[in-house]
């Protein structure tokens, strides 16, 4: 079958860094997504990785390892409102999205 | 600002009534989807429309009835519902390129609903 997965919670402090590890088994791949999602708001699009390495975006970056089924999103600087639920999605050779649970990023003082 | 937009944002049912959600995107897209998202799980794909043709229906309860009337509006008309329902119901679009697949999802805030 087809999995994603990631960490349920991570907690870290305001001003540090913060790594959110992603792993998948997908029939095929098409590319990975991360979304942000505030508590009863709208999934919103981070990033999205198709070839290895790393995709700089101000204070996010997010990585891939195709070989290794294995990506992370990378927080730094942490501000309060950086607490959010993180998704992790995997495009497979159907371009069908296959989602992880999320990861509750919780940021304090 | 959202360019998908849903209502109403909360709900609450009885198990024999009849109610819809409603979703529309102001994105140009030619896909829309609706997802359910309960706590702590992956989202689950209920149906997608490309082109206004539903392509899939990933073994839903009859109970939940989509309807896409045009590429901007898809709704989700819902009767007598069990409690499990009860999650947060959440649409999206993204631009459908053939033989390519979809492109970036984007999603509505979504809509709670709660089953008595």
């Amino acid at each position: 079958g087809q999995n994603i997965d990631q960490p349920t919670e991570m907690t870290a402090t305001e001003g540090a860094i913060v790594q959110i590890n992603c792993t998948y088994q997908t029939s095929g791949f098409n590319g990975l997504f991360w979304y942000q999602q505030h508590a009863g708001e709208a999934p919103t699009f981070l990033s999205y990785n198709v070839l290895d390495g790393l995709e700089e975006k101000g204070r996010f970056s997010s990585f891939l390892s195709r070989s290794k089924g294995y990506s992370y999103l990378l927080l730094k600087e942490l501000q309060m409102k950086d607490s959010a639920s993180y998704l992790c999605a995997v495009r497979d050779s159907n371009y069908q999205l296959i989602w992880g649970a999320g990861t509750k990023l919780i940021i304090k003082p | 600002e959202t360019g998908v937009t849903q209502t109403p944002r909360h709900l609450v049912m009885g198990m024999t009534n009849k109610k819809s959600l409603k979703c529309e995107q102001h994105l140009g897209h030619n896909a829309m989807y609706w997802y359910k998202q309960s706590a702590k799980k992956p989202l689950e794909l209920m149906f997608v429309y490309n082109f206004k043709e539903q392509t899939e229906n990933n073994s839903v309860p009859s109970r939940f009835s989509p309807e896409c009337p045009n590429s901007s509006h898809l709704f989700l008309h819902l009767h007598t519902l069990q409690p499990e329902d009860s999650a947060l119901y959440l649409c999206a679009s993204s631009q459908e390129i053939p033989g390519q697949g979809a492109d970036t999802q984007y999603f509505g805030p979504g809509t709670r609903l709660t089953v008595l």
